[in-house]
C-alpha cells in the first residue's frame, strides 16, 4: 500500500513566523503535490513537483514556496503566515498513473 | 480554477438506498476519478474512468461518463452508514500531471 504522511495533523502559529510542512511517500513517485482545501472551493493545486528539484506553480501559489531534495520528501514552506492561509493542507502523490495518494492533511491556523 | 462542479451540494439519505451524485467539468478531458473524504482527513480514490469509456463499476460503485454532454455520475448502491462521507470529483487532461477537483458532495447516511 501507498502511503503518504505529512508532519502533523494540527498546527497553530502566529502571523508572520516562517511555517514547514513536511510530506514524505514511501513509493518511489516521480510526482508529489500540494493543495489547499476550503469549505466551498474545493482542494486548489498550490505547487507540484515532477522530480527532485524540479517545481512547478499550481493554481494559487502566491505566499508559498516549495522544496524538494529528496525523492521521497515534499516540503510546503509559508514564508511568513498570514491569516487567510489558515486551511487545511493536503499533501499527494503519484507515478505515472493518473491516480493521486493523499496524506492525513494538516489543519493550519494561523492567529 | 474548479473544472468540476458536484451536485448536489449535499445529500442526506437512509442506509439501504441509493445515493447519486453528479459532476460537471468545462474543458476536454482524458479521464475523470472520483476520490472519498471522511471528515478531516485526506481523500482515497475511488475509482477513474477515461474519456473513452462510457460505464464502470466497483462493487457498489457504479460511474458513467457523458463527454457529449461534460458530466459524470458516481451511483452508490445499497448506502451504509460508513459511507458518510465527501465525493469529489477530478478531472486529468492526459497531457500535465494535474488534476483538477471540484467543489464535492457531502453525502450523509443516516442508520
Amino acid at each position: 500500500d501507498v502511503k503518504v504522511t505529512q508532519s502533523s495533523r494540527y498546527l497553530v502559529k502566529r502571523t508572520g513566523e516562517k511555517v514547514f510542512l513536511e510530506c514524505v511517500q514511501d513509493m518511489d513517485h516521480e510526482n508529489m503535490f500540494w493543495y489547499r482545501q476550503d469549505p466551498g472551493l474545493g482542494l486548489r493545486l498550490i505547487y507540484f513537483s515532477y522530480d527532485v528539484k524540479m517545481k512547478e506553480k499550481g493554481d494559487i501559489p502566491e505566499g508559498y514556496s516549495v522544496s524538494r531534495e529528496k525523492k521521497e520528501r515534499f516540503s510546503l514552506i509559508l514564508e511568513s503566515a498570514s491569516t487567510n492561509q489558515t486551511s487545511m493542507y493536503l499533501c499527494a502523490s503519484r507515478l505515472n498513473t493518473d491516480t493521486q495518494y493523499f496524506g492525513p492533511g494538516t489543519r493550519l491556523t494561523v492567529l | 480554477s474548479q473544472q468540476g462542479e458536484e451536485d448536489p451540494q449535499a445529500l442526506s439519505i437512509q442506509e439501504g438506498e441509493n445515493a447519486t451524485m453528479n459532476c460537471s467539468y468545462k474543458t476536454s478531458i482524458n479521464n475523470l476519478q472520483w476520490y472519498r473524504q471522511n471528515s478531516g482527513r485526506g481523500l482515497v480514490h475511488l475509482i477513474l474512468i477515461r474519456s473513452n469509456e462510457r460505464e464502470k463499476h466497483s462493487g457498489r460503485l457504479r460511474v458513467t461518463l457523458d463527454t457529449s454532454k461534460k458530466s459524470s455520475s458516481l451511483l452508490i448502491t445499497a448506502s451504509r452508514a460508513a459511507d458518510t462521507a465527501s465525493y469529489f470529483c477530478a478531472t486529468g487532461d492526459g497531457a500535465t500531471n494535474k488534476l483538477i477537483f471540484g467543489t464535492g458532495t457531502l453525502l450523509a447516511v443516516q442508520p
